[in-house]
């Protein structure tokens, strides 16, 4: 089975604070992805990347960075983190572009509140 | 762009009766996929049903199935004999093919009553 993990299921910080939000796969996929979720506003995306060192914003990709330095891995990092961003963030991965497979598969989420 | 519509923001059902999710969904592609993705309370979100435009069937799988209207972009979840696990948020998602971006709609709270 796939599995995508996240470093941490729930996390406080304080507004300005740097934070670094990991997510692992184990089953080399190209393609992950950041979203936040929000009620009422679903599921957004914020970046995602289809191979290692490559990033494309989505549709929020203020206020975020990325790194994908190796390629079971996929950060997300708030560089002075706002009490607008607290989320709850997923991370997902997939071979997309394969036909029948194409699926993403997702984390766990992390609860993230800014004070 | 894509856009995708879940009008129905929260539903009930009482249990072993049978569900409808709504979801529409706007693109000039022609081909894509549709799926539903479920996320039970405080749990991962998993793929429920995938559907390719190209096929007129209607994706199955056991007590799921989906009412795919092409013409109409129209793709609706049909959950048979509900059960209690099925309480979840409900996610339509599109992706153009090809193509890795997905799409959401904003989710529909289903609750399944004992």
């Amino acid at each position: 089975d796939v599995k995508v993990t996240q470093s941490s299921r729930y996390l406080v910080k304080r507004t300005g604070e740097k934070v670094f939000l990991e997510c692992v796969q184990d089953m080399d996929h190209e393609n992950m992805f950041w979203y936040r979720q929000d009620p009422g506003l679903g599921l957004r995306l914020i970046y995602f990347s289809y191979d290692v060192k490559m990033k494309e914003k989505g549709d929020i990709p203020e206020g975020y960075s990325v790194s994908r330095e190796k390629k079971e891995r996929f950060s997300l990092i708030l560089e002075s983190a706002s009490t607008n961003q607290t989320s709850m963030y997923l991370c997902a991965s997939g071979v997309l572009g394969s036909g029948t497979r194409d699926e993403q598969f997702f984390g766990p989420g992390t609860r993230l509140t800014v004070l | 762009a894509q856009t995708v519509t879940q009008s129905q923001p929260e539903m009930s059902v009482q249990e072993a009766e049978t569900v409808t999710l709504s979801c529409t969904y706007d693109t000039s592609e022609n081909n894509y996929y549709l799926f539903w993705y479920k996320q039970p309370p405080s749990r991962q979100m998993i793929l429920v049903i995938r559907q390719e435009a190209y096929k007129q069937q209607n994706a199955t799988e056991n007590r799921f199935s989906v009412n795919f209207q092409k013409a109409a972009k129209s793709f609706s979840l049909k959950i048979s004999d509900s059960q209690l696990g099925d309480t979840a948020m409900y996610f339509c998602a599109f992706m153009k093919q090809p193509g890795n971006q997905f799409y959401f709609g904003t989710g529909t709270s289903l609750t399944v009553i004992p």
